[in-house]
């Protein structure tokens, strides 16, 4: 089946600081979801992506489609302390093995 | 607004025991879904009911059992739970199938 390569794992990062996260797939696809998870909570659409090249933001989060329909960014800018949590990429009902981010104040 | 409501939030069971995982949506959506969480693995779908009187298998639908009671509720059933079934479940719904989803707040199930 499809498979969704989402990096890195975790991250560490100060606050402040800028973070970059990225998903592959093994196939073309026309939409790409970008979710988040607080703790304890269930996923909340942050993103919806629906063109290749398309980049959209959504305050300090920026997401793009990449150009090849295999690949999509996420980019949190000046990171704070709420930003804690799992960022998931997904393509239509399949998830990535999410990215865990925490932020030191 | 309550959104996906599931219940319960903490469950224990024993090996062999069962039960069933509720989920209600109030946002008139036609598809539901059922996904497990374990640690490093995302979540992964278990099944789902892309509108009322359908369900179909998703990823990892073993030992599982599913019913689309009415279009607001969608339930999970664990006929006899095993140890492996220790995880966070997620209750999720959407207007129609492969949008965008809407969650619940989880239900925490160990078996022992």
């Amino acid at each position: 089946g499809q498979q969704l390569n989402q990096s890195p794992q975790s991250m560490f990062i100060q606050e402040g600081e800028d973070v970059s996260m990225n998903c592959t797939s093994s196939s073309i696809f026309n939409t790409w979801l970008w979710y988040k998870q607080d703790p304890g909570e269930g996923p909340v659409l942050l993103i919806a992506l629906y063109k290749a090249g398309e980049l959209t933001s959504n305050g300090r989060l920026t997401a793009q489609f990449g150009i090849t329909r295999k690949d999509s960014f996420l980019n949190i800018s000046a990171s704070i302390p709420s930003d804690v949590g799992i960022y998931f990429c997904a393509i239509r009902v399949r998830f990535g093995a999410g990215t865990r981010l925490t932020v030191k104040p | 607004n309550a959104g996906v409501t599931q219940t319960p939030k903490f469950q224990v069971l024993k090996t062999g025991q069962s039960m069933t995982l509720q989920c209600a949506q109030d946002m008139n959506h036609n598809s539901m879904y059922w996904y497990r969480q374990d640690p490093g693995m995302g979540l992964r779908l278990i099944y789902y009911s892309a509108s009322e009187g359908t369900t179909d298998k998703g990823e990892v639908p073993n030992g599982y059992n599913v019913s689309r009671l009415n279009k607001r509720e969608f339930s999970l059933r664990l006929e006899s739970a095993a140890p492996s079934q220790t995880s966070v479940y997620f209750c999720a719904s959407s207007v129609r199938r492969v949008e965008k989803l809407f969650f619940g707040s989880g239900t925490q199930l160990s078996v022992l």
